[in-house]
């Protein structure tokens, strides 16, 4: 069972530079997530969808991109990295809102960019 | 402001002791998680509360949800060292409607020998 997976696992950007994390899920789950994880800081919500072709902002939007075109992919771009981007990010998913059997998290992308 | 507060942030303790993390959240709600992170790992889930008065255990662990109080516990029954991780709660704040959970910051266990 596969159940969330994400790629890369590591990335080094230069300030500028653009990349895509890719999210993908083998569960059929509606919703997916993305979050990123910082020192003292706990997860904070970027974007979220609920449903193939839907996307919204989190908590911290400001520099990501999102699409979801697909059911089981999400993706997470971002256009011009800025060395406060340097994070480990994490995917999710579940079966229903906010999870009634909790989310099921990616392996995680740390993402250092210079 | 809503927000997901657990205290300690940090906890050392010794092997074979009891111990309590708390987890307070700032508006209704009426499901709670807990979550597991070993380093350089992903979050694992624990336990998913879901109504008030809700307790759970499994092994060494117990969380419970107070909803009226908006608070959560996971009790730490005679640690050992295997359960030295950093703990996640997370509770949907929107009343359900928004399909998004809210994490504290986290409580970093120790367990030494």
């Amino acid at each position: 069972n596969a159940g969330v997976t994400q790629t890369p696992k590591f990335r080094v950007l230069k300030t500028g530079q653009s990349m895509t994390l890719l999210c993908a899920q083998d569960m059929n789950h509606e919703y997916m997530y993305w979050y990123r994880q910082d020192p003292g800081m706990g997860l904070r919500l970027i974007h979220y969808s609920v449903g193939e072709g839907t996307t919204a902002k989190g908590e911290v939007p400001d520099g990501y991109n999102v699409s979801r075109l697909k059911k089981q992919n999400f993706l997470l771009g971002l256009e011009s990295a800025a060395p406060s981007q340097t994070s480990v990010y994490f995917c999710a998913s579940s079966s229903t809102p906010t999870g009634g059997y909790g989310y099921t998290f990616g392996s995680g992308t740390r993402l250092t960019v210079v | 402001e809503l927000k997901v507060e657990q205290n300690p942030l940090f906890l050392s303790m010794q092997e074979g002791k009891n111990y309590t993390i708390y987890c307070n959240y700032s508006t209704t709600s009426d499901r709670l998680y807990w979550y597991r992170q070993d380093p350089g790992k992903s979050l694992e889930s624990l336990f998913v509360l879901l109504s008030n008065g809700a307790v759970k255990q499994e092994g060494r662990l117990m969380a419970s949800l107070d909803t009226k109080a908006r608070l959560s516990t996971l009790h730490i029954t005679a640690a050992v060292h295997d359960l030295s991780a950093t703990y996640f709660c997370a509770v949907d704040l929107s009343g359900g409607s928004n399909y998004k959970l809210t994490f504290g910051k986290g409580t970093l266990l120790t367990v030494n020998p």
